[in-house]
């Protein structure tokens, strides 16, 4: 099992943005994917998930309307993406494989992101 | 929203030694918990899930107990690839699973 996500971005804040986690080694319609922020320096934050089967997706209240996440079941890759973003999503983001039966239990190297003027 | 809250923040402890950590989640998470360590530059690992089962790989050292509001995370006798920052997770509470704050367990 590998979770491959894209590289650092370095944006402007209002620019748009879509990252990546490529998933290898299961089915990929048969695990919910989950997203996790990280800002600098500080703690873990769950921002949501997604079924890639049929687009089932939540998410954490602090993100609703914030972030947009979504999958391509025919690369097996999930996305997280942005339509304007601010100084405030600079961060690591995570995607993790998970199930109600084991948690997260795979997880991606992480995607840097920076929003600065 | 469920609240999970760690403690101690750091935990100072020798090699060799037992390390103890704390979390308690504000409602019941039933045994929907998981322990996850972090080092400095990497992703988290999953070490335990459903309170007290290890993950595939994880050393015997480690272990899970608690159910409800109150988990521990043990592990027996630290090594020095041990001290790292260690985060719990709720996922009872669908879909907002929340994480507490995380210990920072460093050599004494």
């Amino acid at each position: 099992v590998q979770l491959v996500q894209s590289g650092a971005e370095v944006k402007k804040p209002g620019e748009s943005l879509k990252i990546s986690c490529k998933c290898s080694g299961y089915t990929f319609t048969s695990y919910w994917i989950g997203w996790v922020r990280q800002m600098p320096g500080k703690g873990l934050e769950w921002m949501g998930i997604i079924y890639p089967r049929d687009s089932d997706t939540r998410y954490s209240p602090s993100f609703q309307g914030q972030v947009t996440i979504s999958t391509d079941k025919s690369i097996s890759t999930a996305y997280l993406q942005w339509s304007s973003l601010k100084a405030s999503d600079t961060a690591m983001y995570y995607c993790a494989r998970h199930s109600a039966a084991v948690a997260s239990d795979y997880w991606g190297q992480g995607t840097l992101v920076t929003v600065s003027s | 929203e469920i609240v999970m809250t760690q403690s101690p923040a750091t935990l100072s402890v020798s090699p060799g030694e037992r390390a103890t950590l704390s979390c308690r989640a504000s409602q019941s998470v039933s045994s929907n918990l998981a322990w996850y360590q972090q080092k400095p530059g990497q992703a988290p690992r999953l070490l335990i899930y459903g309170a007290s089962t290890r993950a595939t790989g994880i050393p015997a050292r480690f272990s899970g107990s608690g159910s409800g509001t109150e988990f521990t995370l043990t592990i027996s006798s630290l090594q020095s690839e041990d001290f790292a920052v260690y985060y719990c997770q709720q996922y009872n509470n669908w879909p907002q699973y929340t994480f507490g704050q995380g210990t920072k367990l460093e050599i004494k």
